[in-house]
């Protein structure tokens, strides 16, 4: 079945742009996350949503990033008068939410290609 | 200090050879282990998930040590395919994000 789709897969915007990176997760996953990677580290974690929910955002570097996910679906990270240290690969994952024994948690996350913004 | 730490590599070996990668974490409400794999250019897999009692997915064996904070993989009879970087990633308990280290770049070599 489809996987996790992300557009643009490249960006290249000026110094002080605004951009928006999108996600579309897979067919009936709740949860959403964005990481962004910078060149040479592993991802890390910005923000998540269950449903339309966001339930943490505190890996959202500054005020200038804002993520959305009105419908439970789709999700947009939008970054404000983008910055040259913004410049990294975007990634969105989803996943399924289990329930068992009344606890809650994520099943495996998969990853979208990613959105390799530049900033110049 | 990084949550979660790795030697970055890059690790150089012949097709056939064993090599293993470590990893220390350091929030001790860690509850979950992944091992993923990135190639270059691409995004992030799961390759296996870590258990206490260790686990073995063909050539590969992931081991946990909870009271060291410690977590390895072992690949076995190297394959030229498995040039990639191997993300030590961990999950806190009672949040669902994923805390990944640096990985570590191996390539192997005919």
């Amino acid at each position: 079945g489809a996987g996790v789709s992300q557009s643009p897969r490249y960006k290249v915007a000026k110094r002080g742009q605004d951009v928006a990176l999108r996600c579309d997760p897979i067919s009936g996953h709740v949860s959403l996350f964005w990481y962004q990677q910078a060149l040479g580290q592993g991802p890390e974690f910005l923000t998540y949503f269950q449903n339309e929910a966001q339930l943490d955002k505190s890996g959202l570097p500054s005020d200038r990033f804002f993520a959305e996910r009105p419908e439970g679906s789709v999700s947009t990270l939008k970054i404000q008068r983008t910055q040259q240290e913004d410049s990294a690969v975007y990634l969105c994952a989803s996943s399924l939410v289990w329930l068992a024994g009344g606890k809650k948690g994520t099943d495996t996350q998969y990853f979208g290609p990613g959105t390799r913004l530049t900033v110049l | 200090r990084k949550e979660v730490e790795q030697d970055p590599g890059p690790f150089n070996v012949p097709e056939g050879a064993t090599v293993a990668f470590n990893c220390t974490y350091s929030n001790s409400a860690s509850q979950s282990f992944f091992w993923y794999r990135q190639d270059c250019r691409k995004e992030p897999k799961l390759l296996m998930s870590v258990y206490s009692s260790g686990n073995e997915d063909g050539r590969f064996t992931a081991q946990l040590n909870r009271a060291s904070q410690y977590i390895s993989l072992l690949i076995r009879d190297s394959k030229l395919s498995d040039s990639a970087t191997y993300l030590c990633v961990v999950n806190v308990y009672n949040t669902d994000k994923l805390i990944f280290g640096t990985g570590t770049r191996l390539q192997v070599f005919p």
